[in-house]
């Protein structure tokens, strides 16, 4: 079966860009999760989503948005990007019931110069 | 609110001892559960090991246990025998299976195997 994958897998952006990625989950499993990483607040929550349907969404502003696609294929879309913004942004997928594991695919590096 | 709290900020081992890392957790749902990753250097995340709260035994994948201790609310991991593969970012997380149900994570250990 194949992994989970992301692109692309590194990004470098401009302040004030936005920017698209993108998250191919396990077949079969219909639940996205999204999260960034930086070595200052570790590793974050950004919002899940299940059958096309945001479930759950973390402490992030409003220029953090995602959908779901009918294949459960995932986007994630980051608008006037801050150099904050610089960070892993990982994406794990899960079957969305039973235990939750999940399944993380290899990242995507964004920097935002 | 869920909160995961990993003490060790860095470990170095010597292989093929074992090793304990350490978490601790706190949470006001009766459902959750307990999950354990390795980040190698490369980035990716990967799952090692889950405990369920109502799991009355250990949970135990390969050279990999959890220590799980509810009435502490402790979930360490046990890396038997270790090896010099072993080295990378290790991080304890729990999801909430009634509350916030999302995956949060404590802030990882390093750890070092040295030959």
């Amino acid at each position: 079966k194949a992994g989970v994958t992301q692109t692309p897998r590194y990004l470098i952006k401009t302040r004030g860009q936005q920017v698209t990625l993108s998250c191919s989950p396990i077949s079969g499993h219909r639940s996205v999760s999204w999260y960034q990483q930086t070595p200052g607040q570790g590793l974050q929550f950004l919002f899940e989503y299940f059958s096309e349907t945001q479930r759950n969404k973390g402490n992030f502003p409003g220029r953090f948005s995602g959908r779901q696609f009918s294949n459960s294929r995932s986007e994630m879309n980051v608008s006037t990007l801050e150099l904050g913004d610089s960070a892993l942004y990982l994406c794990a997928s899960s079957s969305g019931t039973g235990h939750y594991e999940q399944y993380f695919g290899p990242g995507t590096r964004l920097t935002v110069t | 609110a869920q909160k995961i709290t990993q003490t060790q900020p860095g470990m170095f081992v010597q292989e093929k001892e074992a090793v304990t890392l350490d978490c601790t957790y706190d949470t006001s749902d009766q459902s959750y559960g307990l999950f354990w990753y390795k980040q190698p250097s490369s980035g990716e995340m990967i799952f090692l090991i889950y405990q369920g709260s109502y799991d009355e035994q250990n949970a135990t994948e390969g050279r990999y246990s959890l220590n799980f201790q509810k009435a502490r609310k402790s979930a360490n991991l046990v890396i038997s025998a270790s090896q010099l593969g072993d080295s990378a970012m290790y991080f304890c997380a729990m999801r909430e299976f009634q509350g916030a149900q999302k995956l949060v994570f404590g802030q990882g250990t390093r750890l070092t195997i040295n030959p």
